[in-house]
């Protein structure tokens, strides 16, 4: 497995603003991952964060909304931009140490827009 | 169009018997699978997993089984601890396509009973 770390761990927001969260993995990974989890809801992938390019976003997301960077192999971080309350979810990291292998998740950003 | 689901919501068991929490997918090309437990504040926890060359992959209580013609799996925990209360989520994900995207179910809260 891997451990991966992420800050913070919980925010409360005012919409408008923006709130970037971090992820830190103990070794190098190939694969880095952004998902959501609204309230109620299943995890639901945001987008693939690659090393050195553009993340590869899903359906329904954006990078003007989420801006993702992934500068080296052990960190990315994700930006929740011009937020609203709809935005109010737990956002988490997951990694791949190999590709093709069990995806391992951090703790999870729990973020509260008001 | 959701490709994988958790029809039971919640499972309630008594210590000691037998949990069993089921997973439907209607997408032909997954051939990956994996069981994560959430509790609340903590991202998921990977359980076990399984490939479509497989019908059945064992891990100390818990199993899990694999019916590729009816596109079903299901988890097997037995037997059932208290600390086995969470939120269980089936995964799936088709490993020649799609990045190495995981698509998870809705999940089924799982309360063992003292």
């Amino acid at each position: 497995s891997a451990v991966i770390s992420q800050k913070p761990s919980r925010d409360i927001c005012q919409r408008g603003t923006s709130l970037t969260i971090q992820c830190q993995v103990d070794s190098q990974v190939t694969m880095m991952f952004w998902y959501r989890q609204q309230p109620g809801q299943s995890l639901t992938l945001i987008a693939t964060a690659n090393q050195g390019s553009e993340a590869t976003y899903e359906s329904g997301f954006v990078i003007d909304k989420f801006p993702i960077s992934r500068p080296n192999l052990t960190f990315s971080t994700l930006t929740v931009s011009n937020m609203s309350p709809e935005d109010s979810s737990i956002y988490l990291c997951s990694v791949e140490r190999l590709s093709g292998e069990t995806q391992y998740f951090g703790p999870g950003t729990r973020l509260l827009v008001l | 169009d959701q490709q994988v689901k958790q029809n039971s919501p919640s499972l309630s068991v008594q210590e000691g018997r037998i949990s069993i929490l089921n997973c439907d997918y209607t997408n032909s090309m997954f051939d990956y699978f994996l069981w994560y437990k959430k509790y609340p504040a903590e991202g998921p926890t990977f359980l076990i997993s399984i490939s479509s060359i497989k019908d059945k992959n064992e891990d100390g209580r818990f199993t899990v089984f694999l019916n590729k013609s009816a596109k079903h799996l299901s988890l097997h925990i037995v037997p059932s601890q208290p600390g086995d209360s969470a939120v269980y989520f089936c995964a799936a994900k088709a490993e020649e396509a799609a990045g190495n995207k995981l698509t998870f179910g809705g999940g089924t809260r799982v309360l063992v009973k003292p």
